[in-house]
């Protein structure tokens, strides 16, 4: 199994400003995602991160407002930018190993916006 | 697409009740089955698993099935505790690169 830490564990954040949330995988994994948790609600797939490439976004979601880098195979940022209050979420980082089903997450981030 | 369709909740028990969560999925092809458990203030942990049909996946006393026939993967549990309480979440992923696809999860709450 993977091991995933993400930081900061919660913000809380002006409207207009953007916050970077660093996601560390113990161990390499082929595929790293990022998601988004509104209150009492399911989770939602915001984008596949590629190593080394722009990230792959899901409908609704544009890079201009979360940007995603992933610059090796156990590291990755997602940026969220000018936020307003509806952006106030949880983030979770997931990770999936080559050939596997499995996907393992981290605690996640807790963001709120004010 | 694939789909996951979960029972609404919340659900309320009393401590050592028996726990069926259903949850039935659409897809193509032959998914891996998974329960996640996300506990008050945490991410999601995996619970439990099933590769194939009729696999049985088991873990701290839960358990589910894997049937085809109904495209089916229940989560029971025959005697819940107030640990138990958490939001449980069904989910599809074929094998490769594509992502896990959620149902919309249901909260148990047990009360002593």
């Amino acid at each position: 199994s993977a091991v995933i830490s993400q930081k900061p564990s919660r913000d809380i954040c002006q409207r207009g400003t953007s916050l970077t949330i660093q996601c560390q995988v113990d161990s390499q994994v082929t595929m790293m995602f990022w998601y988004r948790q509104q209150p009492g609600q399911s989770l939602t797939l915001i984008a596949t991160a590629n190593q080394g490439s722009e990230a792959t976004y899901e409908s609704g979601f544009v890079i201009d407002k979360f940007p995603i880098s992933r610059p090796n195979l156990t590291f990755s940022t997602l940026t969220v930018s000018n936020m307003s209050p509806e952006d106030s979420s949880i983030y979770l980082c997931s990770g999936r190993g080559g050939g596997a089903d499995t996907q393992y997450f981290g605690p996640g981030t807790r963001l709120t916006v004010l | 697409g694939d789909s996951v369709t979960q029972m609404e909740g919340p659900v309320t028990l009393s401590e050592e009740a028996f726990l069926t969560i259903n949850c039935t999925y659409t897809a193509t092809g032959y998914p891996s089955l998974f329960w996640y458990v996300q506990y008050p203030g945490e991410g999601l942990q995996l619970l439990l698993k099933a590769t194939k049909a009729d696999d049985k996946g088991s873990n701290k006393g839960f358990e589910a099935t894997y049937r085809k026939e109904t495209t089916s993967f229940h989560l029971e549990k025959g005697s819940v505790q107030v640990s138990d309480s958490a939001v449980y979440f069904c989910a599809l992923a074929h094998s490769g690169n594509t992502p896990l696809v959620f149902g919309k999860g249901t909260r148990l709450s047990v009360i002593a």
